[in-house]
């Protein structure tokens, strides 16, 4: 079925540890995104990436690094895992957006990480 | 991208239409208006978009005032699978991204 992808599901981090979250996506959509959702708070960006070898930070940027070699994947990486990076992370894709054609992002079901 | 205002949480009988409103007094002419829900602790659900027009699809329908400051999301007939957080988000026709808020805790009462 055709939409995003996420890997793993759930994952559970030793302090200092690091991992990489999976993000695919097979629409061919040129606009990806990460965000985090804290429990009973709403998403925050983390990091985009408008196309392939281009990213840029969002809100909440910090010990997270991003990557875009293809259009098809957008990986996350945490470096050195802390507990106050437990959270449900995201990804998400949208067509190019542009006068006239504006489309609605399309979410994975998300990775939970528990960082102890 | 203009701030939203939304309530922190509403209900409605099961049935019945649930409005949902939105302020967004800031918002300038090239911005768009967004609704996503997010049921339990699944991804959000892209719903509905306008600009100035009232919209309507197969979901809900987005009612937008003339001076475009505020919106309303109906849920023409809302059933229990309709409990979810909606959020309402305002965003530049060229820009990328998409900031949430806190959202409409909404409850579908049996």
């Amino acid at each position: 079925n055709a939409g995003v992808t996420q890997t793993p599901k759930f994952q559970v981090l030793k302090t200092g540890q690091s991992m990489t979250l999976q993000c695919a996506q097979d629409m061919n959509h040129e606009y990806m995104s990460w965000y985090r959702q804290d429990p009973g708070m709403g998403l925050r960006l983390i990091h985009y990436s408008v196309g392939a070898g281009i990213t840029d930070q969002g809100e909440v940027p910090n010990g997270y690094n991003v990557s875009r070699s293809t259009t098809e994947d957008f990986p996350l990486r945490l470096l050195s895992a802390a507990p106050s990076q437990t959270s449900v992370y995201f990804c998400a894709s949208s067509q190019t957006p542009s006068t006239g054609n504006i489309y609605g992002y399309t979410f994975g079901s998300g990775t939970r990480l528990t960082v102890v | 991208d203009a701030k939203t205002t939304q309530p922190t949480s509403m209900d409605c009988a099961e049935g019945r239409a649930a409005n949902l409103p939105c302020n967004h007094s800031t918002i300038s002419g090239n911005e768009y208006v967004y609704w996503y829900r997010q049921i339990h602790s699944q991804g959000p659900q892209y719903i509905i978009h306008g600009l100035k027009n009232n919209e309507t699809n197969e979901m809900a329908s987005l009612i937008i005032t003339e001076d475009r400051k505020s919106s309303t999301l109906i849920l023409p007939h809302a059933t229990l699978r309709d409990t979810a957080v909606y959020y309402c988000i305002v965003r530049m026709d060229s820009s990328y991204k998409l900031i949430f808020g806190s959202g409409t805790r909404l409850l579908v009462r049996p």
